[in-house]
């Protein structure tokens, strides 16, 4: 299996609620980096933890990275329908010149 | 400050033929980095380049495919002969340094290659 594996694979949420996504990985990083894709399109920077922070926000955007377990979360409050997109968490592993790995997705439909 | 710029943002090719997907990394950034995604999938990295420099090329097919960053112009990835297996969408990203810690990555558009 590959570095940073999000789950669910989808989500499926009513416009306001929250949406809450995880990713695991396997081996030491540098930071932990989610982004996100609206179809057909380039990615999107939402943010960025360091190995050495538990917990940061932005905006409606909560990320928690918990290094003992080697997983993260990324929490959209309020969520709006134009937060429909896939959402990709990305490592950047120690020594590995900074190249991202990315996990496959997660596809998140928020219905209005 | 204009973002990474890639170009064509679509590329159509008949197998067999070559596509070259171009790269303008942000100003002042000499770091680029190439994703291939195929569809549903996430990206996956395919080479490292600092001007005129391959840093890391772990990525990459070891066949028709080719990259290069000159000290002038965009960074060029050059497929040759290309299959449709080699339809995909191709993502440049670009930083300032690398090694650092805190470094987020900022990504182009994407060129989408469709063979045909």
């Amino acid at each position: 299996s590959q570095q940073g594996e999000e789950d669910p694979q989808a989500l499926s949420i009513q416009e306001g609620e929250n949406a809450t996504m995880n990713c695991s990985y396997k081996t030491s990083i540098n930071n932990l980096q989610w982004y996100r894709q609206n179809s057909g399109r380039g990615l999107v920077h939402l943010i960025l933890i360091r190995s050495n922070e538990r917990e940061k926000h932005s905006g409606r955007l909560r990320v928690t990275l918990d290094t003992s377990k080697k997983s993260s979360s990324l929490l959209i409050t309020a969520s709006r329908a134009a937060d429909t997109a896939s959402y990709f968490c990305a490592t950047d592993q120690t020594g590995a010149n900074s190249k991202l790995t990315f996990g496959k997705g997660i596809t998140l439909s928020v219905r209005p | 400050n204009a973002g990474v710029m890639q170009n064509p943002r679509h590329l159509v090719r008949r197998r067999g033929q070559e596509a070259r997907l171009r790269c303008s990394p942000m100003k002042g950034h000499s770091h680029v980095y190439w994703y291939r995604q195929l569809p549903e999938e996430g990206l996956k990295f395919m080479v490292y380049l600092q001007k005129e420099n391959i840093i890391d090329e772990s990525g990459m097919p070891k066949e028709r495919f080719s990259a290069e960053f000159p000290k002038e112009g965009p960074s060029i990835l050059r497929i040759q002969q290309v299959v449709r297996g080699d339809s995909a969408a191709y993502f440049c990203a670009s930083s300032p340094i690398s090694g650092q810690t805190s470094t987020e990555a900022f990504f182009g558009q994407g060129t989408r290659l469709t063979v045909v």
